[in-house]
């Protein structure tokens, strides 16, 4: 069964930085692109970046272009988001997913950002 | 960005009677390899979100037959042929094809 579970949401003051951290199993890691997507309180889904399965392409939807920079590691299976001058807006619950050429599959709890001094 | 624009945005059903939420797409949803990315999105509440549509109408495991979806180019749909209790909660389209991926606003499906 495929399972992706989310850590390293904290509570962070404006202008700092975090890494989240993404741990998946029960599928091949390595054979797929995999995606962040966040939700602000309240608020709709936003899908933020992806990666692809050897890291050699990225994409960032523009308003985290220069803050936010995705990674993985194959080896462990698990995939990062190291976010920097983190902004009151970057509130939210992000989410792990898996992608499969445009097919989304979310499965984890998710893990909670919140900016603020 | 696309833009993917759901109606309506609250929906108040009988139980078991159907429902529908339709998506409209800025630009055509079509894909070079002739597919189309369209998943819709389950979210109950307190919930994290999780797929019952990809490709525009194929079903993820576990999801009851009463969930469908259809659509082509510009135009989509999910409908529920009979609202259950546990249906209750928000429902969000995203496109695939193009990025960024983009989502709908999300549609709340809540009983009368």
């Amino acid at each position: 069964e495929v399972h992706m579970v989310e850590s390293g949401g904290a509570l962070v003051q404006p202008g700092g930085s975090l890494r989240l951290s993404c741990s998946v199993s029960g599928f091949t890691f390595s054979s797929f692109w995999m995606s962040w997507v966040r939700q602000a309180p309240g608020k709709g889904l936003e899908w933020l970046t992806n990666i692809k399965q050897d890291g050699s392409a990225k994409n960032y939807v523009e308003f985290v272009r220069g803050r936010f920079t995705i990674s993985r590691d194959n080896a462990n299976d698990s995939l990062y988001l190291d976010m920097i001058s983190l902004r009151a807006e970057d509130t939210a619950m992000y989410y792990c997913a898996r992608e499969s050429t445009g097919d989304l599959d979310l499965r984890g709890q998710g893990t909670l950002v919140t900016v603020s001094s | 960005d696309v833009v993917m624009t759901q109606s309506p945005l609250s929906l108040p059903v009988t139980l078991g009677q159907p429902a529908s939420i339709s998506c409209k797409s800025s630009q055509s949803l079509v894909y070079y390899d002739g597919k189309t990315y369209v998943n819709w999105f389950q979210q109950r509440p307190g919930q994290p979100p999780r797929r019952l549509i990809y490709k525009v109408s194929n079903r993820d495991s576990g999801v009851p037959d009463r969930f469908s979806g259809s659509g082509s180019g510009t135009n989509f749909t999910l409908k529920i042929s009979r609202v259950e209790a546990e249906d209750v909660g928000v429902y969000y389209c995203m496109q695939g094809t193009y990025w960024p991926r983009t989502f709908g606003q999300g549609t709340k499906v809540e009983i009368k």
